[in-house]
């Protein structure tokens, strides 16, 4: 079965070290999306794609970046992580249309 | 900016009680709206959408929402609740005019059995 997957699911890592996490899709979708999940925030889009190559800023991208280099990875990178990026992260993709289909989730801590 | 208000942030009910969980959004344009779940350690699930047509929208396990153009709202609703509801709850708009999704900033449900 088609699905969305994000690794690791678990991360600490210490202020000041660039982190990666990784979403990989397997349903094609042309679209994707990382999240953050913070109490009383809700879901915050930190960055999307469109398509290979394809990169937009969301709502809060500063200290993040992404790439997009296949149709099925979009990974996230914390260039140097900060205690205030602790958080849960979400990927998901999107055929196009409005629906997302989440991933479940990385939880990352930073010390 | 544009934004989605989920009034209730905590709420604790009896099984069986009925649920109604309000969701209103600030654009005056098209929208699509979702109601997401999400239970403990789990990822979000769509509970239901609406694009068009019959604002009332039936969804998975029993829940229901209603559009009301008029009021910018999109309420949860459940008339007989379940332990096994206990979750977070998101509402969440995409605008025409951007067409990137918004949530709102969840609502906690606990059902005590």
């Amino acid at each position: 079965d088609a699905e969305i997957t994000q690794s690791p699911r678990h991360k600490i890592t210490e202020t000041g070290r660039q982190v990666t996490l990784a979403c990989h899709q397997t349903w094609n979708h042309n679209n994707m999306f990382w999240y953050r999940q913070d109490l009383g925030h809700g879901l915050r889009l930190i960055h999307y794609s469109y398509g290979v190559q394809d990169t937009n800023k969301g709502e809060v991208s500063d200290g993040y970046s992404v790439s997009r280099s296949n149709t099925e990875d979009l990974p996230l990178t914390l260039e140097s992580a900060a205690s205030s990026q602790t958080s849960v992260y979400f990927c998901a993709s999107s055929p196009g249309h409005p629906e997302q289909y989440f991933g479940p989730g990385t939880r990352l801590t930073v010390t | 900016a544009q934004s989605v208000s989920q009034h209730n942030h905590h709420v604790i009910l009896s099984e069986a009680a009925s649920l109604e969980l309000g969701c209103n959004y600030s654009y005056g344009g098209t929208v699509n709206l979702f109601w997401y779940v999400q239970y403990p350690g789990q990822h979000l699930q769509l509970l239901l959408k609406y694009f068009s047509g019959d604002p009332l929208v039936k969804g998975i396990k029993g829940f229901e929402a209603e559009f009301i153009k008029s009021k910018f709202s999109f309420n949860l609703r459940k008339p007989s609740v379940q332990w096994s509801d206990t979750a977070e709850y998101f509402c969440a708009v995409v605008p025409s005019n951007t067409g990137k999704l918004i949530f709102g900033q969840g609502t906690t449900l606990q059902v005590k059995p």
